[in-house]
């Protein structure tokens, strides 16, 4: 199974500062015949579901402010948050489909400095 | 619109199987490239995922929970049902059903229901 890191496990961001979140997977989730990243990123808020941010590591999902950005290749990614606002308060994950069983990373609480 | 709704017992006793539906409106699961897959998540913790079964019956397990799970499809009913034997309490969590589409992430999920293990 690919294991996926997060880091941290909680993060206090100011409001209207830069929130970063990192995940790294134990192998590439790099697929080379398309040179796509397997990898999504999902926001939970509480009592919800989870809510796909982002996918193929850096396209946003429809609907999905333009604060929220996606990089990385490989087996290292990124979430970046540009300015902090209050409703994005909530937790972070990061999961591979690269291959089955898909995994997710442990989540990042994201708080209010 | 695509909409998930997860339902069984709220309830379970230790050594039982718990049986899981998910009912879904929206998309067709005989649609080439079309999966459904289970997903929970126990309280204060991480997501984990469960299994998938696609459009073609093709099915996927985690492998620490297989020999446990069993995925299944009803086409005409819209909906995929999941057992899980010999339930313990570390398996007390929230169960979501979730769709995606080909090679895809998770795009639509359930609102999941809570199930807890306990004599």
């Amino acid at each position: 199974d690919i294991v996926m890191t997060q880091s941290p496990d909680s993060l206090a961001v100011s409001l209207g500062e830069r929130a970063t979140i990192n995940c790294k997977s134990s192998q590439s989730v790099l697929y080379s015949s398309n040179n796509k990243n397997y990898l999504a990123w999902y926001q939970q808020k509480p009592g919800q579901p989870p809510q796909l941010l982002i996918y193929w590591a850096s396209t946003r999902e429809s609907g999905v402010p333009d604060r929220f950005s996606g990089s990385g290749s490989g087996t290292d990614f990124t979430l970046t948050i540009s300015s902090l606002q209050a409703e994005d308060v909530a937790l972070y994950y990061c999961q591979q489909y690269y291959s089955t069983p898909y995994t997710f990373g442990q989540g990042t609480k994201l708080e209010i400095k | 619109q695509v909409t998930l709704r997860e339902s069984g017992p709220a309830l379970v006793k230790p050594t039982q199987t718990l049986t899981l539906t998910c009912t879904f409106s929206g998309f067709s699961l005989s649609t080439s490239a079309m999966c459904v897959s289970w997903i929970r998540q126990p309280p204060g913790k991480a997501l984990e995922w469960l299994a998938r079964i696609d459009w073609d019956d093709d099915k996927y397990y985690s492998t620490s929970l297989k020999t446990r799970l069993t995925i299944s499809k009803d086409t005409s009913k819209n909906q995929v049902v999941l057992t899980m034997t010999n339930m313990d309490p570390v398996d007390t969590a929230t169960y979501y059903c979730a769709r995606s589409y080909g090679p895809s992430p998770n795009d639509y999920w359930g609102q999941g229901t809570l199930v807890t293990v306990s004599s």
